[in-house]
């Protein structure tokens, strides 16, 4: 059983791109979670999905941050219009919908904006 | 709301000693609580959970955690580290039915001294 896959690992993009970050859940979970890392700090929550709804993206920045869940695919987190700012770590974790409470933790995918 | 606070940001210790990475957190409800580590650029693995009955939890890698609710805590203990153990140390809380998002700590990165 394959755990949560994240690409790409390692992202680069110049301040105005754009950054796509993939995560595909483990097989049979359907809650998805994103979470983001600052250098030498803990995780922050940012959003909470099911297949094809947000169900609290309290932790989301008001602007250029948007995610989704489709029925079919990866969750993917944008962010549009990148800064320096925005460079962290970025971690999806899943759980499955018996056991909602033990989130599995995806390799994370590192972005780095010059 | 909830929060956690990790008092010590460093720990060093011997190979072969003790250790424990305290932990204590605030909430006006009841909590789940966790212990993730994380090793040099991946992600977070699951070493032990809290989620009802017995106080002492035993996890992962000789990892065991005490929960204290008198004093809000939820420290995590090994009687004899190895250099293996080297890695950043989470405490996370999260409430139930509050969506499951979890809370973390700052860390506490665990050095292991040969």
């Amino acid at each position: 059983n394959a755990g949560v896959m994240q690409n790409p690992r390692h992202l680069v993009r110049r301040r105005g791109q754009e950054a796509r970050l993939r995560c595909s859940p483990m097989k049979g979970h359907s809650h998805v979670y994103w979470y983001r890392q600052l250098p030498e700090e803990g995780l922050k929550f940012m959003v909470y999905l099911q297949k094809e709804n947000i169900i609290d993206e309290s932790g989301m920045p008001k602007e250029r941050f948007s995610a989704e869940f489709p029925k079919e695919g990866p969750s993917i987190l944008r962010i549009q219009q990148v800064v320096r700012g925005d460079s962290a770590a970025y971690f999806c974790a899943s759980s499955p919908p018996e056991l909602v409470v033990t989130q599995y933790f995806g390799p994370g995918t590192r972005l780095l904006v010059l | 709301a909830q929060s956690v606070t990790q008092l010590d940001s460093q720990v060093p210790v011997f190979e072969e000693a003790p250790v424990e990475l305290r932990c204590n957190y605030s909430s006006s409800v009841s909590v789940y609580l966790f212990w993730y580590v994380q090793y040099p650029n991946q992600g977070l693995q699951l070493l032990l959970k809290y989620l009802s009955g017995s106080t002492l939890v035993k996890g992962i890698n000789g990892f065991e955690a005490e929960f204290n609710k008198s004093q809000t805590s939820f420290h995590l203990r090994k009687p004899s580290v190895h250099i293996s153990d080297t890695a950043e140390y989470f405490c996370a809380v999260s409430a139930p039915f509050g969506n499951e998002k979890l809370t973390f700590g700052t860390g506490t990165r665990l050095t292991i001294i040969p």
